[in-house]
């Protein structure tokens, strides 16, 4: 069984400011670890994604995430806020063979001027 | 632009209905999954496809059904429609050994 833990469903930074996004997880066997985000009224786009390379992971628009296996985690960073990232983030997490996601209930990301 | 397009964007219907939407994929991408997003919500799996066959299901009833067809487009039926059916239905497809779903913008279903 899998499952996704995001802790906070709302963060709030400065821009300018460093965003965090937590994500942990459950899985049994080796995971595939993804970062979604959702603007309103819209679908999902692929922030980047973890499948067994690098355990840092760079993705589009600044932001980057690290496999901890010791820690079950898969924080989201990006050094500085900007205003276009208000938005929902999701953490999901598969495994190879199989096409079921697991996501977690989203965090939602406000910048603050 | 992902290349997936769902239709229609907004929908409304009365509980009791049954309704059909669609899902329209890139060349290539064999496998399809559909996920319903109530509000407030992670999106929650509902089943999924590969080459016509249905080959992995979620906690959903039956009365959640789906196709898919060989022009790469597919469709998810709902029965006997609830309030509680009222959600975003996501649409995400993939290539044959791709390990990245691509997801269209979404079926808005309101059921009154």
């Amino acid at each position: 069984a899998q499952s996704v833990t995001q802790l906070g469903s709302h963060v709030s930074v400065s821009e300018g400011a460093l965003v965090l996004l937590r994500c942990n997880y459950s899985s049994s066997v080796p995971p595939y670890l993804f970062w979604y985000v959702q603007y309103p009224n819209q679908g999902l786009q692929l922030l980047l994604k973890y499948t067994s390379a690098a355990t840092l992971v760079k993705g589009i628009n600044g932001f980057e995430a690290e496999f901890k296996k010791s820690e079950t985690s898969f924080h989201l960073t990006k050094p500085s806020a900007h205003m276009s990232d208000a938005a929902e983030y999701f953490c999901a997490v598969g495994w190879r063979g199989n096409e079921k996601l697991t996501f977690g209930t989203g965090t939602r990301l406000t910048i603050i001027p | 632009e992902t290349g997936v397009t769902q239709s229609p964007t907004h929908l409304i219907k009365t509980r009791g209905q049954q309704v059909t939407l669609r899902c329209s994929s890139q060349s290539g991408h064999n496998t399809v999954s559909w996920y319903q997003q109530a509000l407030g919500q992670g999106p929650q799996f509902i089943f999924q496809y590969y080459r016509e066959e249905e080959n992995g299901r979620g906690n959903f009833p039956p009365r959640f059904s789906g196709l898919q067809f060989p022009n790469y487009s597919s469709e998810l039926n709902v029965n006997a429609l609830e309030l509680d059916d009222s959600a975003l239905y996501l649409c995400a497809s993939r290539p044959t050994g791709g390990t990245e779903a691509f997801f269209g913008q979404g079926t808005r279903l309101t059921v009154v």
